[in-house]
């Protein structure tokens, strides 16, 4: 089975750091989705991209995150300086450009801000 | 996308059928009816998609009522390995647009499926 694959799955950093987060979508799938979890909020969206270029980032803080897809096979979250809030699930997730195709989940990064 | 409602919990007995339902009354005609699954620790999974047929895979069956306004997904055996939380979402199944298939998800049901 294909699989989006994310790394790291978990991460423990002080605030005032540099967070990086990856992603390799499932080859082929043109559409790639950045979500949070949190208990409070439950899933959000952070931002997305389609064939490469960002479509929608307003789920995302400006000032701290930023979203890239340096190639078709990688795809990355940052978040500089972290902060406490900022701990939560993150999920990526891609799909096919196929009507109706639906959004295949990595297992996540879980990240700890202390 | 239309607004879903969803019971908070479930409970179900390992082998007998889970019927899990949802409200979407405001669905427009170009919206579908998509399930997912988040098993603790993991991502979501996807699980099945209609429109206004009734629709069946390997994992569970999609019942939509005529008028399209609630569904139910119903797993027709339950394992203790389908405890999870289930989210019905509604949205416009289009390639493109201006959505490209995002996904906004609710609560969800927390489905206990207990020996």
């Amino acid at each position: 089975d294909a699989r989006v694959t994310q790394t790291p799955r978990h991460k423990v950093t002080e605030m005032g750091q540099e967070v990086t987060m990856r992603c390799q979508p499932i080859l082929g799938h043109n559409t790639v989705f950045w979500y949070r979890q949190t208990m409070m909020q439950g899933l959000e969206l952070l931002a997305y991209f389609r064939n490469r270029a960002p479509l929608d980032d307003s789920g995302m803080p400006k000032d701290r995150f930023s979203a890239e897809m340096p190639d078709a096979t990688l795809a990355t979250l940052k978040i500089q300086p972290s902060e406490p809030r900022d701990s939560a699930v993150y999920f990526c997730a891609s799909r096919s450009g196929g009507v109706g195709s639906p959004l295949h989940f990595g297992n996540g990064t879980r990240l700890t801000v202390t | 996308d239309a607004k879903t409602t969803q019971p908070p919990s479930m409970d179900c007995a390992e082998g007998r059928a889970a019927n899990l339902p949802c409200n979407h009354s405001t669905i427009s005609g170009n919206e579908y009816v998509y399930w997912y699954r988040q098993i603790h620790s993991q991502g979501p999974q996807y699980i099945i998609h209609g429109l206004k047929n009734n629709e069946t895979n390997e994992m569970a069956s999609l019942i939509i009522t005529e008028d399209r306004k609630s569904s139910t997904l119903i797993l027709p055996h339950a394992t203790l390995r389908d405890t999870a939380v289930y989210y019905c979402i509604v949205r416009v199944a289009s390639a493109g647009g201006t959505s490209y298939g995002k996904l906004t998800f609710g609560q969800g049901t927390i489905l206990t499926v207990h020996p």
